[in-house]
């Protein structure tokens, strides 16, 4: 995803919180989506953000402020199981509306 | 209700030989993606179908690469001949139409080119 940039790997605490951003750059921006991948796994949903703000779910939370092209993902109270890739994707529809990938923030916790 | 199924799970085959992946998306979603994942990497697309037609095939490799989705359900991508740059995991992935539809994706195809 060259116009998607994110962390290429962070470490964390269990128990603790870490956020992974992720700034963008489209023709027209049209939603942005975080997964989880964990290794040898397919990518799985966590989080969608179409309007600037915060949407909470459970222990993970995503932002976005459209203006500034960025968004994060938010991991509370994170537990080893958490250690995986986390994906930022947008969908940009100045490009046939694709769904383009960052390259992954591979998250580890540690005990 | 069963999610998107690909076959093979693993494939390894000698370079200059044809291979093709086949995906079942799920049921009712008229969107499918062909996305190719490097080691390390995010998903890259390949190609997105709305149904049975190709809206975006500008990032596959023509010379080599084929997809086909006749009937507006599963789909399947052919390369041929194999190159060994070509060794990834393709991954399929369906979507119901709109914008705020996320991707489901399967366990995808991990391809081996020797």
């Amino acid at each position: 995803g060259q116009n998607i940039d994110q962390p290429t790997e962070m470490t964390a605490t269990e128990g603790a919180i870490v956020q992974i951003n992720c700034t963008y750059q489209t023709s027209g921006f049209n939603g942005l989506f975080w997964y989880q991948q964990h290794a040898g796994e397919a990518p799985t949903f966590l989080s969608y953000n179409v309007l600037d703000g915060l949407e909470e779910k459970g222990r993970f939370s995503s932002f976005l402020s459209r203006s500034k092209g960025y968004s994060y993902l938010l991991l509370k109270e994170l537990q080893m199981k958490d250690s995986a890739s986390y994906l930022c994707a947008v969908r940009d529809l100045g490009n046939t509306d694709k769904l383009i990938f960052g390259t992954g923030t591979r998250l580890q916790v540690f005990p | 209700e069963a999610g998107v199924v690909q076959s093979p799970r693993y494939k390894i085959i000698e370079k200059k030989q044809p291979v093709a992946f086949w995906c079942n998306p799920i049921s009712g979603h008229n969107t499918l993606y062909w996305y190719l994942q490097n080691l390390g990497q995010g998903p890259e697309l390949l190609i997105r179908y709305e149904n049975e037609e190709a809206v975006d095939d500008s990032q596959l490799p023509k010379d080599r690469f084929s997809a086909e989705r006749l009937k507006g359900v599963d789909s399947t991508l052919k390369i041929q001949p194999a190159e060994l740059g070509d060794s990834a995991v393709y991954l399929c992935a369906s979507s119901l139409s709109g914008r705020n539809t996320e991707a489901f994706f399967g366990q995808g195809t991990r391809l081996t080119v020797v």
